[in-house]
């Protein structure tokens, strides 16, 4: 089967400072990333889409600066929370889509943040 | 409008209980389609891919209405591990490009002993 990584699992960090989530494709070549975030009881918001190699796309009410994604291969996506504030304490979670077709996406386990 | 519509439930069924579940989704050019489920605290996690022609997976019956644009799930023999909440999900081409998925709010299904 496809599987997706997610380090770390949770983080607890003082507002202000900066925290690194990593989303990795083990098995296959994602040729497109995803980044949502969840917050209790709501479904997932899909943040910004991004492809290896090329600048992420953003969703409408999402800031970049505050939002940094990385694409760096076919297996690796990083977001970058910058200097984080309490509001932005939820669910993070990755996805990889396999192949160039309409395909299903398979999701990394998630990052539980919080910001104290 | 919201792109995917699902009743949110909750569904509470004992266990060996046959249950459905329904979704609409308001965009035609909607390309692929999907039921996924999350447990709490969890990461969605794909059950199946949904086609016109309707597909089984054990227990497990997806439909796809493409001219009322309707999508249902079918769960025969509730087990208590069906306990979670299920995702439709559709995904939508968006200009030249492949396009994002679409989540429905979910339905939370409860199987009880």
């Amino acid at each position: 089967g496809a599987v997706v990584s997610q380090h770390p699992s949770w983080v607890i960090c003082k507002s202000g400072t900066s925290v690194k989530i990593e989303c990795r494709s083990l098995d296959f070549q994602a040729t497109t990333m995803f980044w949502y975030r969840q917050f209790p009881k709501q479904s997932l918001m899909l943040m910004a889409t991004s492809n290896e190699g090329s600048k992420a796309t953003y969703e409408q009410g999402v800031e970049k600066d505050k939002f940094l994604i990385n694409h760096a291969s076919l297996t690796l996506s990083t977001l970058t929370v910058t200097s984080a504030h309490p509001e932005d304490s939820s669910f993070y979670i990755c996805s990889a889509r396999r192949g160039l077709t309409y395909g299903e996406q398979f999701f990394g386990p998630g990052t539980r943040l919080t910001v104290l | 409008r919201k792109e995917v519509e699902q009743d949110p439930g909750p569904f509470n069924v004992p266990e060996g209980a046959t249950v459905a579940f329904n979704c609409t989704y308001s965009n035609s050019a909607s390309q692929s389609f999907f039921w996924y489920r999350q447990d709490c605290r969890k990461e969605p996690k794909l059950l199946m891919s949904v086609y016109s022609s309707g597909n089984e997976d054990g227990r497990f019956t997806a439909q796809l209405n493409r001219a009322s644009q309707y999508i249902s799930l079918l769960i025969r023999d509730s087990k208590l591990s069906d306990s979670a909440t299920y995702l439709c999900v559709v995904n939508i081409p968006r200009g030249s490009t492949l396009g994002r998925l679409y989540f429905g709010r979910g339905t939370q299904l409860t199987v009880w002993p």
